[in-house]
């Protein structure tokens, strides 16, 4: 199984900050990686897909970068409604693996 | 604009099986991948498996001997079997539709399944 390997594990930022997750890989797997929000008691909501594609009606100060084994998220000028968490998930190869989950929360 | 519903039980007991169902509503059911994800009590997501446009199953490894995934077209449905639930298996379970790299665009509400005596 391909290991994805998020950090921080937990994040605190202000309204108006920028913040970046950062997703690892044990293999490359090409641009293959998606982002998630999840806020509690909810499903998770698609993002970024294919590393870089912004998910329609995703707000634009989200993005997305990296290939082979590396890859960041990015949030600009944090809103209070983006105070969630995030999960990165490798579509490289079955299983589907996840990284553990980032909090990103109010200082 | 694509919903999927879901529904099942959500307390069984040891050794029972899961049987859960998602409908597909707004959407074109060929050409996707539908999968299903479950997530314990404050903890991370799991893939448990998905079925393809050709109906092909493909599970996870720690599930597959216990995991089915069907698909029903003709109701625009598909669903998830997992035998011999123990506690362990307690989780919310989540139904999607995988899109473009198999990315889960569309979800489910997620359904608690709590397995106790």
């Amino acid at each position: 199984d391909i290991q994805m390997t998020q950090s921080p594990s937990s994040l605190s930022a202000s309204v108006g900050d920028r913040v970046t997750i950062t997703c690892r890989a044990s293999q490359s797997i090409s641009k293959y990686l998606n982002w998630y929000q999840q806020k509690p008691g909810r499903a998770p909501k698609l993002l970024i897909y294919v590393a870089s594609s912004l998910q329609s009606g995703v707000p634009s100060r989200f993005s997305g970068s990296g290939s082979g084994t590396d890859f960041t998220l990015t949030i600009n000028s944090l809103q209070p409604e983006d105070f969630a968490t995030y999960f990165c998930q490798q579509t490289y190869s079955t299983p589907r693996t996840f990284g553990q989950g980032t909090k990103l929360d109010i200082k | 604009q694509v919903q999927l519903q879901q529904w099942g039980a959500g307390l069984l007991k040891p050794s029972e099986t899961l049987s859960l169902t998602c409908a597909v509503y707004g959407g074109s059911f060929s050409g996707y991948y539908w999968s299903w994800i479950r997530q314990p009590p404050g903890k991370g997501l799991e893939w448990i498996g998905e079925i393809n446009h050709s109906g092909i199953p493909d599970y996870n490894p720690s599930l597959k001997s216990r995991v089915t995934i069907s698909v029903d077209t003709s109701k625009n449905q598909f669903s998830l079997k997992l035998s011999a639930m123990t506690a362990a298996d307690t989780a919310v379970y989540f139904c999607a539709r995988g899109g473009v790299g198999a990315s889960l665009h569309d979800w489910g509400q997620g359904t608690l399944v709590t397995v106790s005596s």
